[in-house]
């Protein structure tokens, strides 16, 4: 069974920094492409980032790009996300979700999602 | 990069069609075939419905379809049912630098 699961949410305060992990079981971690994607409280879904199955290609959207890294350890079939200089405006749930299928390093995703985890930043 | 374009709200009665329109660009919807819808129940994790424009995920019921027309995507649910209620969003890559962008969401009520 395709289990994920995200930690390391919590309160923070502007400028601060946090790392999520996304604890990932249940299909070869090391095959897959990982993505985090996050929602606003009471707003919609926004992209943050992606990740090869190898961790050699990341990918960020414009709002993160520079203070967020995204990165893998396929040794322990997890994924982070280090989130430096954090805003009021990433307060978030954080997801992760696998890849469905990639080609050419364009991929699908979400055929399998973690619960999320919440970050607030506060000003 | 401005999030795709969804309806606010659709409804419809039980056993009734609707359809979900995503308009964007052709710099991504218009672009690519990689367009892909979520079904989001409140407080809860998205759940991929349509993946590739078209391709349903295992264990999706074939009541929902996909499709996509120039730089409209469109999402149908046939024969509505109750527990059909929640909100969706609609995915797609981008050829500008944000790579990936969703949908404004769009909540389906039943009548």
């Amino acid at each position: 069974e395709v289990q994920i699961l995200e930690s390391g949410g919590g309160l923070v305060q502007s400028g601060g920094s946090l790392r999520l992990s996304c604890a990932a079981s249940g299909f070869t971690f090391n095959k897959y492409a990982m993505t985090w994607v996050r929602q606003a409280p009471g707003k919609g879904l926004q992209w943050v980032s992606a990740i090869s199955n190898s961790g050699g290609s990341t990918y960020y959207a414009d709002s993160v790009k520079g203070r967020f890294t995204v990165s893998r350890d396929n040794s322990k079939n997890t994924l982070y996300l280090q989130m430096n200089s954090l805003r009021a405006e990433d307060t978030a749930i954080y997801y992760c979700a696998k890849e469905v299928s990639c080609t050419n390093g364009v991929c699908s995703y979400g055929d399998y999602w973690g619960q999320g985890t919440l970050v607030t930043v506060s000003s | 990069q401005s999030a795709l374009t969804q309806p606010a709200s659709v409804s419809g009665s039980p056993g009734q069609s609707i359809t979900i329109s995503c308009t964007g660009t052709g710099s991504d919807v218009g672009g690519y075939n990689y367009v892909s819808w979520y079904q989001q129940y409140p407080g809860k994790a998205p759940k991929l419905m349509i993946y590739e424009v078209s391709n349903r995920p295992s264990g999706v019921s074939n009541r929902f379809s996909g499709s996509k027309s120039g730089n409209t995507a469109s999402l149908t649910i046939s024969g509505l049912q109750a527990e059909d209620e929640a909100d969706y969003y609609c995915n797609s890559y981008t050829s500008s630098s944000t790579r990936y962008v969703f949908g404004t969401g769009t909540r389906v009520t039943i009548l």
